[in-house]
């Protein structure tokens, strides 16, 4: 059964900092993996996407990376701002007899930047 | 472009009630669709998925039950809720074919007492 585990569960840090958030699975047999946002009583934002054939994704301050063998993937966040302040999720799509991939979670990091 | 709504956006319910949460998605024909339960502070937890009308995938069995009437409609159900059942319900979509990113709508807060 596929797990997804996050570290650290939470972090506070000042603004400006470089900082990494990590996430960990234990079934290498994935199709892909997310990093997603989710503001308090919000639905979730898509940050980057990797497929199981690449070893990074880089979007503006954000570079994701995924050592698939390892079953780890890192969120890197440049220059971090009071408005990066949020939990992070990241997510592990995983393919279906029904013919569909099914995603599963991480139970997030919660990230407050402090200005 | 593509829009997803859920309603209602939050809910007070007694246990022992029924519940009916709905989710469609506008812009996109034949979307693959799921429904996630986020209890407090948790992570998100898989509950439904469905390829297409009337298919229905469970992932977790409990008091819940997931229908798809129709292509972009997807509906949460329980005939009596429980306290356990109190979170943030989310629903999701993803073009068929292809695993690429899921799109999700504004969720529906749910307190059972």
């Amino acid at each position: 059964k596929q797990e997804v585990t996050q570290i650290p569960a939470a972090l506070s840090v000042p603004e400006g900092e470089n900082l990494v958030l990590n996430c960990s699975f234990t079934d290498s047999a994935i199709y892909n993996l997310q990093w997603f946002r989710q503001d308090p009583g919000k639905g979730l934002t898509s940050l980057l996407l990797i497929q199981s054939s690449q070893r990074e994704q880089t979007s503006g301050r954000l570079n994701a990376s995924l050592d698939k063998s390892s079953g780890r993937s890192t969120l890197y966040i440049a220059a971090s701002q009071p408005g990066d302040s949020a939990t992070y999720l990241c997510a592990v799509s995983l393919f279906t007899t029904s013919g569909t991939y099914k995603y599963i979670f991480g139970t997030g990091t919660r990230l407050k930047v402090l200005a | 472009s593509q829009t997803i709504h859920q309603w209602p956006a939050t809910l007070v319910q007694p246990v022992g009630s029924p519940l009916s949460l709905e989710c469609t998605v506008e812009g996109t024909s034949n979307p693959n669709l799921y429904w996630y339960r986020q209890a407090a502070g948790r992570g998100l937890q898989l509950l439904f998925y469905s390829v297409g009308i009337g298919q229905i995938s469970s992932e977790v069995p409990q008091n819940l039950s997931a229908s798809r009437p129709q292509d972009r409609q997807f509906i949460l159900s329980s005939k009596k809720l429980l306290l356990s059942d109190s979170g943030f319900y989310l629903c999701a979509w993803r073009y068929s074919g292809g695993a690429d990113t899921q799109y999700f709508g504004p969720g529906t807060r749910l307190t059972v007492l």
